[in-house]
């Protein structure tokens, strides 16, 4: 079965250290991207990415980073800078095109204390 | 920049009758709008498509309308049932920068027995 796996369900660290979460796809889509949910909050875009080596800042980019070297896979990196750190995470990819519907994974739920 | 509301109080209804969520945009005119489905602790799950050009599309017990004199989206879940409690998203393109989807904040819909 095609989909997004994002790895893992749940992840603690500690503050004051540096975090990457996974996100893979075998859907073979171009477009890849991060958001941000929090509790009863609506999502928040953190970085997307339309083709393999480059990527873009969403709306909440600061303290995250990215990279795209491959196409099935956009990991997000949560870095000491980013203030508040503790949050759901969905990644999501989908067809380069206008119209083409996100595909979302079931998330990471992050907890630094 | 582009706005999009939607009620943010949750909706509670009783099963079998007629849920109707509103979706609102401000500041530009979306070619079409998407809604989506977010269970507690999932990502969300992409429903329907309406284009501007549609006035109601239907996929089963959902109906979705789009009023672009009015800047609303209305999604209804005819006949309800408790599986259908969940939060629903709307979703228009982005106005600027392709890829840099943004999602209201969604309503929580929950059907009673």
């Amino acid at each position: 079965d095609g989909g997004i796996t994002q790895s893992p369900k749940y992840l603690f660290r500690k503050e004051g250290q540096n975090v990457t979460l996974s996100c893979e796809q075998n859907l073979n889509h171009d477009a890849m991207y991060w958001y941000r949910q929090d509790p009863g909050q609506g999502l928040r875009l953190i970085y997307y990415s339309q083709i393999v080596n480059d990527f873009q800042k969403g709306d909440i980019a600061e303290g995250y980073s990215v990279s795209r070297e491959k196409k099935e896979s956009f990991p997000l990196t949560v870095t000491s800078a980013q203030k508040n750190p503790t949050a759901f995470y969905l990644c999501a990819s989908s067809i380069r095109g206008a119209d083409s519907p996100l595909h979302f994974g079931n998330g990471t739920r992050l907890t630094v204390t | 920049s582009q706005k999009i509301e939607q009620n943010s109080e949750a909706l509670n209804i009783q099963e079998g009758k007629t849920a109707t969520l509103t979706c609102n945009y401000t500041n530009y005119s979306p070619a079409y709008l998407q809604w989506y489905r977010q269970d507690p602790g999932r990502g969300p799950v992409f429903l329907l498509l309406i284009r501007e050009n549609e006035k109601e599309k239907r996929k089963e017990r959902l109906k979705v309308t789009f009023d672009t004199t009015l800047k609303q989206s209305l999604f209804h879940i005819t006949a309800s049932q408790p599986a259908d409690s969940a939060t629903y998203l709307c979703a228009p393109p982005p106005a600027d920068s392709w890829g840099k989807f943004q999602f209201g904040a969604g309503t929580q819909v929950v059907v009673t027995p």
